[in-house]
């Protein structure tokens, strides 16, 4: 089946650091989403990025779908950026979600 | 512009009893609806969605049960909860299957 796999499982940074999130996926792909999951659980879009790069602010996202994987940037870090980040991918109607990286940002 | 809304936000309820969670999506017409179970730990896992009304596709066997009574409306049911029901349930939309999906707050559900 089609598989997603992020890492790194966890992640602690210093506030002002930089860093990045990786997702690799088994399969071709047409439909890849970030999510950053909040303290309260709430899934926050972050990208829509089945291919190229896309920015939002502090945040950037570059997806390779010829080599099957997806980074996401996180710069200038802020304790507000704690929580689980997900991505996921589309794959037979439904998003399979990877495990998550549980960022946490120290003040 | 689209709105999502789950309720209750939490449930406790004790082994055998009923459940209904709802949810509605606001802003949209026919929109793809989606339910998704987050248990302890960090996955999710799609149970059930639907093209339309009264159109249910469930992923995974179990002890749940859906329904689309509405075109903006999609219901999680179970007859008697178990133990293992208890997790964290998201309810998703989106315009399309190939499109980019939104999720509701959420209902945290604790069986005891």
């Amino acid at each position: 089946g089609i598989q997603v796999e992020q890492s790194p499982p966890d992640l602690i940074l210093q506030e002002g650091a930089n860093s990045t999130l990786r997702c690799n996926f088994s399969d071709s792909v047409n439909n890849l989403q970030w999510f950053h999951q909040n303290p309260w659980g709430q899934l926050i879009n972050l990208f829509y990025i089945p291919s190229g790069t896309k920015q939002n602010g502090r945040l950037s996202a570059t997806t390779v779908a010829t080599e099957r994987y997806s980074l996401l940037y996180i710069s200038s870090s802020q304790t507000t950026d704690s929580g689980v980040y997900f991505c996921a991918k589309l794959g037979g109607g439904k998003l399979i979600f990877g495990q998550g990286t549980e960022l946490s940002v120290k003040p | 512009s689209q709105t999502i809304h789950q309720w209750p936000a939490t449930l406790v309820q004790p082994v055998g009893s009923p459940l209904s969670l709802e949810c509605t999506v606001e802003g949209t017409s026919n929109p793809n609806l989606y339910w998704y179970r987050q248990a302890a730990g960090r996955g999710l896992q799609l149970l059930f969605y639907s093209v339309g009304i009264g159109q249910i596709s469930s992923e995974v066997p179990q002890n749940l049960s859906a329904s689309r009574p509405q075109d903006r409306q999609f219901i999680l049911s179970s007859k008697k909860l178990l133990l293992s029901d208890s997790g964290f349930y998201l309810c998703a939309w989106s315009v399309g299957e190939l499109y980019e999906q939104y999720f509701g707050p959420g209902t945290r559900l604790t069986v005891t």
